[in-house]
């Protein structure tokens, strides 16, 4: 029920060439929360989204909230080998003061020059 | 700045040591958090800390400990390494509300044989 799921769990793209993963909750979600991590490296926040249906861009990514609040996207226009790593969705989960962040398991993104 | 910063950054250990994994935050946050990532896989929540002084448990607590006894400083213990416990451990925090992201730490390889 607190579970976010994310597809695919790996994609292989040629550089130029779109990228989309999805975040998929199967309540209400009060927010979402993106994250890059490089081979390697550490998780890096991108960017948090609250409104039904918002949608907001970082140059090439854009990342969209669902009207219902229960998905979230992120796409990658014309991948560059820099978009390469693993790319994780988060939810907030308060209870009283206990608070966490819910993860996806993650999509691997890899990109041929 | 420097954020959060974990040491040390490599630890092989042998079965039945103890070790523990130092965390420090220099950005004055309340919450602090303790993940392990295992190879392909998402982060898993170890133990988490709302403030000096209070700790609980999060999603795999088993086998480790923690303390908070400044805001600055969350260290993880590892009593009686198993080999279960090889993965790449993530210290982080947030403080600044809920929806705050969370700002990692470098990580700590740790394989134990």
């Amino acid at each position: 029920g607190q579970q976010v799921m994310q597809i695919p769990q790996y994609q292989h793209v040629q550089e130029g060439e779109d990228f989309t993963t999805y975040c998929n909750s199967s309540t209400t979600l009060s927010n979402i929360q993106w994250y890059k991590q490089r081979p390697g490296g550490h998780p890096v926040f991108l960017i948090q989204l609250v409104k039904s249906g918002e949608v907001k861009k970082q140059k090439r990514l854009t990342f969209q909230f669902g009207e219902a609040k229960k998905n979230s996207s992120l796409h990658i226009t014309a991948t560059q080998t820099t978009d390469v790593g693993t790319y994780f969705c988060g939810r907030s989960r308060n209870a009283g003061n206990n608070r966490k962040l819910i993860w996806g398991l993650g999509t691997s993104l890899a990109v041929n020059p | 700045n420097a954020g959060v910063t974990q040491t040390p950054k490599f630890r092989i250990l042998k079965i039945g040591q103890s070790m523990t994994l130092q965390c420090t935050q220099d950005m004055n946050h309340n919450y602090m958090y303790w993940y392990r990532q295992d190879p392909g896989m998402g982060l898993k929540l170890i133990y988490y800390s709302v403030g000096a002084g209070i700790t609980d448990k999060g999603e795999v607590p088993n086998g480790y400990n923690v303390s908070r006894s400044t805001t600055e400083d969350f260290p993880l213990r590892l009593e009686l390494a198993a080999p279960s416990q090889t993965s790449v451990y993530f210290c982080a925090s947030d403080g600044r509300g809920y929806n705050s992201p969370l700002h990692f730490g470098n990580g700590t390889r740790l394989t134990v044989t």
